[in-house]
């Protein structure tokens, strides 16, 4: 079966510092792995996928994920922290052929002024 | 949020009645899907469809009944609403990765529901 899962409940970084937010998968054959946002009291935001091709992918708000392979791990990163970026963010993966979603646990960014 | 609308968006009910929760997608997607949100627990999936009438079961489908008569709705229904279903509920659609682009879900805005 597959499923990811997000290490860290919480993480805290001050403004200005580069963050991550780590996520690891278990997949059968070639994993589809997204990346979302979700904000108080609000659905969930896509905010980057990694399909196939280059390792760094990037997405939406500046943030961009590192796929690696031998890790199985595809951490979410960001170069700059901004106080809108806490919120909570979620790593999942689309099963194939079932096409069902599979989310990890989740894990609440905090950016501190 | 693209074309996704759940209703209610907060329900109160009370232990032992039947509930339903209505997803509305304007987007012609073939998958639907209901989700869970609980603390510690990240989103369980509940049920999913992959066309009309078709359905199959998720990790937490106990208690949990759906109905998809139409491509644009799918109802989750809860036929004897228990404490344990208090809950965030989202509804979700994709379409199939065939052309590896149109690869992602899409939430709509989540419904509250609480069982007292």
């Amino acid at each position: 079966a597959q499923s990811v899962a997000q290490p860290e409940d919480q993480v805290n970084v001050a403004e200005g510092n580069p963050l991550t937010v780590k996520c690891t998968y278990s997949v059968s054959g070639n994993p589809y792995l997204f990346w979302y946002v979700q904000y108080p009291n609000r659905g969930l935001q896509f905010l980057l996928k990694y399909i196939t091709g280059d390792n760094l992918v990037k997405g939406s708000y500046g943030f961009e994920a590192e796929f690696n392979k031998s890790q199985t791990s595809f951490h979410l990163k960001k170069p700059s922290a901004l106080v809108s970026d806490s919120a909570l963010y979620f790593c999942a993966v689309r099963d194939i052929p079932g096409n069902q979603f599979y989310f990890g646990t989740g894990t609440s960014l905090t950016v501190i002024p | 949020d693209a074309g996704i609308t759940q209703s209610p968006r907060h329900k109160v009910t009370e232990t032992g009645t039947p509930v339903t929760l209505r997803c509305h997608q304007t987007e012609n997607h073939r998958y639907m899907y209901w989700y869970r949100q609980d603390p510690g627990h990240g989103l369980r999936l509940i049920h999913y469809s992959y066309g009309v009438k078709d359905t199959d079961k998720g990790e937490v489908s106990d208690g949990y009944s759906v109905s998809r008569s139409k491509t644009e709705d799918f109802l989750l229904t809860l036929e004897s609403a228990t404490s344990s279903q208090t809950s965030v509920y989202f509804c979700a659609i994709s379409e199939p990765p065939w052309d590896r682009v149109n690869t992602e879900a899409f939430f709509g805005q989540g419904t509250r529901l609480t069982v007292v």
